[in-house]
Protein backbone atom coordinates (compact mmCIF):
# COMPACT_ATOMS: atom_id res chain seq x y z
CA UNK A 1 0.00 0.00 0.00
CA UNK A 2 1.31 3.87 -0.30
CA UNK A 3 0.36 6.30 2.71
CA UNK A 4 -0.50 9.64 1.32
CA UNK A 5 -0.76 12.58 3.29
CA UNK A 6 -2.63 15.78 1.61
CA UNK A 7 -2.20 19.43 3.29
CA UNK A 8 -4.60 21.00 3.89
CA UNK A 9 -7.43 19.10 4.59
CA UNK A 10 -9.88 21.68 4.27
CA UNK A 11 -9.78 25.62 3.73
CA UNK A 12 -12.14 27.90 2.96
CA UNK A 13 -11.11 30.75 0.29
CA UNK A 14 -11.98 33.99 -0.96
CA UNK A 15 -12.65 34.30 -4.60
CA UNK A 16 -9.55 35.91 -6.84
CA UNK A 17 -7.12 34.13 -4.42
CA UNK A 18 -4.73 31.22 -4.91
CA UNK A 19 -4.61 28.08 -2.80
CA UNK A 20 -1.66 25.33 -2.87
CA UNK A 21 -2.10 21.85 -2.07
CA UNK A 22 0.77 19.76 -0.64
CA UNK A 23 0.88 15.92 -1.04
CA UNK A 24 3.43 13.61 0.94
CA UNK A 25 4.32 10.24 -0.09
CA UNK A 26 5.86 7.88 2.39
CA UNK A 27 7.98 6.68 -0.21
CA UNK A 28 9.68 7.14 -4.12
CA UNK A 29 6.98 6.92 -6.59
CA UNK A 30 7.64 8.16 -10.44
CA UNK A 31 4.55 9.22 -11.55
CA UNK A 32 2.18 11.67 -9.38
CA UNK A 33 -1.54 12.46 -10.23
CA UNK A 34 -4.07 14.93 -9.39
CA UNK A 35 -7.71 14.51 -8.98
CA UNK A 36 -10.86 16.78 -8.59
CA UNK A 37 -14.31 15.90 -7.18
CA UNK A 38 -16.66 18.26 -7.61
CA UNK A 39 -19.97 18.44 -5.35
CA UNK A 40 -21.85 15.21 -5.96
CA UNK A 41 -19.81 13.96 -8.74
CA UNK A 42 -16.95 11.04 -10.10
CA UNK A 43 -13.56 12.16 -10.05
CA UNK A 44 -11.65 13.70 -12.71
CA UNK A 45 -8.11 13.44 -13.31
CA UNK A 46 -6.60 16.93 -13.74
CA UNK A 47 -3.23 16.07 -14.55
CA UNK A 48 0.37 13.78 -14.16
CA UNK A 49 3.34 14.92 -12.56
CA UNK A 50 6.18 13.02 -12.80
CA UNK A 51 9.53 14.34 -11.65
CA UNK A 52 11.80 16.73 -13.56
CA UNK A 53 9.36 17.27 -16.22
CA UNK A 54 6.43 19.61 -17.13
CA UNK A 55 3.16 17.90 -15.64
CA UNK A 56 0.79 16.87 -18.43
CA UNK A 57 -2.33 18.31 -18.21
CA UNK A 58 -5.82 16.62 -19.30
CA UNK A 59 -8.42 18.23 -21.81
CA UNK A 60 -10.16 20.60 -19.91
CA UNK A 61 -7.37 21.45 -17.68
CA UNK A 62 -4.70 24.00 -18.27
CA UNK A 63 -1.23 24.99 -16.39
CA UNK A 64 -1.94 28.74 -15.52
CA UNK A 65 -4.78 27.76 -13.66
CA UNK A 66 -3.80 24.68 -12.05
CA UNK A 67 0.36 24.81 -11.65
CA UNK A 68 1.98 22.09 -10.78
CA UNK A 69 5.37 21.35 -9.09
CA UNK A 70 7.01 18.01 -8.26
CA UNK A 71 10.70 18.53 -6.77
CA UNK A 72 11.42 15.26 -6.06
CA UNK A 73 9.92 11.89 -6.06
CA UNK A 74 8.13 11.88 -2.65
CA UNK A 75 6.22 15.34 -3.19
CA UNK A 76 3.68 17.50 -5.23
CA UNK A 77 2.13 20.34 -4.99
CA UNK A 78 -1.11 21.56 -6.78
CA UNK A 79 -1.73 25.40 -6.84
CA UNK A 80 -5.62 26.85 -7.47
CA UNK A 81 -5.06 29.89 -9.31
CA UNK A 82 -7.07 33.35 -9.04
CA UNK A 83 -10.02 30.48 -7.56
CA UNK A 84 -14.07 30.97 -8.13
CA UNK A 85 -16.56 29.35 -6.43
CA UNK A 86 -17.04 26.86 -9.70
CA UNK A 87 -13.43 25.13 -8.15
CA UNK A 88 -15.42 24.55 -4.55
CA UNK A 89 -13.87 20.35 -4.82
CA UNK A 90 -12.36 18.00 -3.28
CA UNK A 91 -8.40 18.10 -4.58
CA UNK A 92 -6.66 14.60 -4.60
CA UNK A 93 -3.60 13.16 -4.71
CA UNK A 94 -2.94 9.76 -5.97
CA UNK A 95 0.44 7.02 -6.72
CA UNK A 96 0.86 4.01 -8.70
CA UNK A 97 2.80 1.60 -6.93
CA UNK A 98 3.32 -2.38 -7.38
CA UNK A 99 3.61 -4.74 -9.51
CA UNK A 100 -0.05 -4.02 -10.64
CA UNK A 101 0.71 -0.45 -10.60
CA UNK A 102 -2.34 -0.36 -8.16
CA UNK A 103 -3.71 3.12 -8.04
CA UNK A 104 -3.67 4.87 -3.92
CA UNK A 105 -5.50 8.11 -3.36
CA UNK A 106 -4.54 10.58 -0.36
CA UNK A 107 -7.28 11.44 1.71
CA UNK A 108 -7.98 14.81 -0.18
CA UNK A 109 -8.30 18.43 0.27
CA UNK A 110 -11.47 19.80 0.88
CA UNK A 111 -12.28 23.79 -0.93
CA UNK A 112 -14.91 25.78 -0.51
CA UNK A 113 -14.51 29.04 -2.30
CA UNK A 114 -16.69 32.35 -1.39
CA UNK B 1 -11.88 5.15 -23.45
CA UNK B 2 -13.81 1.78 -22.92
CA UNK B 3 -16.67 2.31 -20.46
CA UNK B 4 -18.71 1.03 -18.04
CA UNK B 5 -22.19 1.20 -17.04
CA UNK B 6 -23.44 0.54 -13.38
CA UNK B 7 -26.62 1.00 -11.76
CA UNK B 8 -27.01 4.27 -9.82
CA UNK B 9 -27.71 2.62 -6.30
CA UNK B 10 -28.25 -0.31 -4.24
CA UNK B 11 -29.30 -1.73 -1.43
CA UNK B 12 -27.99 -4.40 0.89
CA UNK B 13 -29.03 -5.93 4.36
CA UNK B 14 -26.04 -5.98 6.61
CA UNK B 15 -24.75 -9.62 6.85
CA UNK B 16 -25.72 -10.76 3.41
CA UNK B 17 -23.85 -11.10 0.10
CA UNK B 18 -23.90 -7.90 -1.96
CA UNK B 19 -23.66 -8.58 -6.38
CA UNK B 20 -22.77 -5.41 -7.57
CA UNK B 21 -23.11 -5.82 -11.75
CA UNK B 22 -20.82 -3.71 -14.59
CA UNK B 23 -21.42 -3.80 -18.29
CA UNK B 24 -18.69 -3.00 -20.28
CA UNK B 25 -19.75 -4.45 -23.82
CA UNK B 26 -16.71 -2.75 -25.43
CA UNK B 27 -13.81 -3.95 -23.48
CA UNK B 28 -10.86 -4.38 -25.80
CA UNK B 29 -8.25 -7.55 -25.36
CA UNK B 30 -5.78 -5.47 -23.15
CA UNK B 31 -8.17 -4.11 -20.66
CA UNK B 32 -8.13 -5.57 -16.92
CA UNK B 33 -11.54 -4.51 -14.94
CA UNK B 34 -10.41 -2.86 -11.92
CA UNK B 35 -12.87 -1.68 -8.97
CA UNK B 36 -12.59 0.65 -6.52
CA UNK B 37 -14.79 2.11 -3.71
CA UNK B 38 -15.10 5.61 -1.97
CA UNK B 39 -15.82 5.34 1.55
CA UNK B 40 -17.86 8.65 2.73
CA UNK B 41 -15.42 11.47 3.14
CA UNK B 42 -12.45 9.46 1.81
CA UNK B 43 -10.04 8.94 -1.13
CA UNK B 44 -11.06 5.99 -3.18
CA UNK B 45 -9.33 2.45 -2.51
CA UNK B 46 -8.76 -0.27 -4.63
CA UNK B 47 -11.01 -3.25 -4.36
CA UNK B 48 -9.87 -5.99 -6.58
CA UNK B 49 -8.87 -6.33 -10.23
CA UNK B 50 -9.04 -9.24 -12.79
CA UNK B 51 -8.46 -9.71 -16.21
CA UNK B 52 -10.45 -13.45 -17.47
CA UNK B 53 -10.47 -15.52 -14.44
CA UNK B 54 -12.76 -14.88 -11.47
CA UNK B 55 -10.38 -13.55 -8.63
CA UNK B 56 -10.58 -13.67 -4.79
CA UNK B 57 -8.96 -11.53 -2.18
CA UNK B 58 -9.50 -10.72 1.15
CA UNK B 59 -12.41 -7.57 0.17
CA UNK B 60 -14.14 -9.45 -2.44
CA UNK B 61 -14.45 -11.78 -5.31
CA UNK B 62 -14.53 -10.66 -8.55
CA UNK B 63 -16.98 -12.44 -11.44
CA UNK B 64 -15.85 -11.94 -15.16
CA UNK B 65 -18.46 -13.26 -17.90
CA UNK B 66 -16.99 -16.01 -20.31
CA UNK B 67 -17.32 -12.99 -23.26
CA UNK B 68 -15.67 -10.18 -20.69
CA UNK B 69 -18.52 -8.12 -21.87
CA UNK B 70 -19.79 -7.88 -17.87
CA UNK B 71 -18.42 -7.95 -14.24
CA UNK B 72 -19.83 -8.32 -11.08
CA UNK B 73 -17.94 -7.69 -7.46
CA UNK B 74 -19.43 -9.61 -4.95
CA UNK B 75 -19.20 -8.59 -1.32
CA UNK B 76 -19.68 -12.32 0.68
CA UNK B 77 -20.95 -10.72 3.69
CA UNK B 78 -21.81 -6.57 3.83
CA UNK B 79 -21.83 -4.80 6.74
CA UNK B 80 -22.08 -1.30 7.57
CA UNK B 81 -18.25 -0.19 7.29
CA UNK B 82 -19.18 -1.40 3.21
CA UNK B 83 -21.41 1.45 2.50
CA UNK B 84 -19.99 2.95 -0.17
CA UNK B 85 -19.72 4.33 -4.02
CA UNK B 86 -18.51 1.25 -5.95
CA UNK B 87 -16.46 2.44 -8.96
CA UNK B 88 -15.44 -0.63 -11.93
CA UNK B 89 -13.10 0.74 -14.36
CA UNK B 90 -11.28 -0.54 -17.38
CA UNK B 91 -7.73 0.21 -17.44
CA UNK B 92 -5.41 -0.63 -20.23
CA UNK B 93 -2.62 -3.37 -19.63
CA UNK B 94 -0.32 -0.94 -20.67
CA UNK B 95 0.52 0.71 -17.10
CA UNK B 96 2.78 2.91 -18.51
CA UNK B 97 1.75 6.66 -19.51
CA UNK B 98 -1.54 7.60 -19.52
CA UNK B 99 -2.94 4.84 -20.85
CA UNK B 100 -3.17 3.29 -17.06
CA UNK B 101 -4.81 6.25 -15.95
CA UNK B 102 -7.92 5.53 -14.19
CA UNK B 103 -11.13 7.26 -15.76
CA UNK B 104 -14.21 6.97 -13.13
CA UNK B 105 -17.51 6.65 -14.03
CA UNK B 106 -20.22 7.36 -11.47
CA UNK B 107 -20.11 4.41 -10.30
CA UNK B 108 -23.07 2.76 -7.80
CA UNK B 109 -23.63 3.86 -4.23
CA UNK B 110 -24.30 1.02 -1.99
CA UNK B 111 -26.18 1.31 1.40
CA UNK B 112 -26.50 -1.24 3.70
CA UNK B 113 -29.26 -1.34 6.29
CA UNK B 114 -28.35 -2.59 9.98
Amino acid sequence: SAVISQKPSRDICQRGTSLTIQCQVDSQVTMMFWYRQQPGQSLTLIATANQGSEATYESGFVIDKFPISRPNLTFSTLTVSNMSPEDSSIYLCSVRRGPSETQYFGPGTRLLVL
Amino acid sequence: DAKTTQPNSMESNEEEPVHLPCNHSTISGTDYIHWYRQLPSQGPEYVIHGLTSNVNNRMASLAIAEDRKSSTLILHRATLRDAAVYYCILRSRDYGGSQGNLIFGKGTKLSVKP
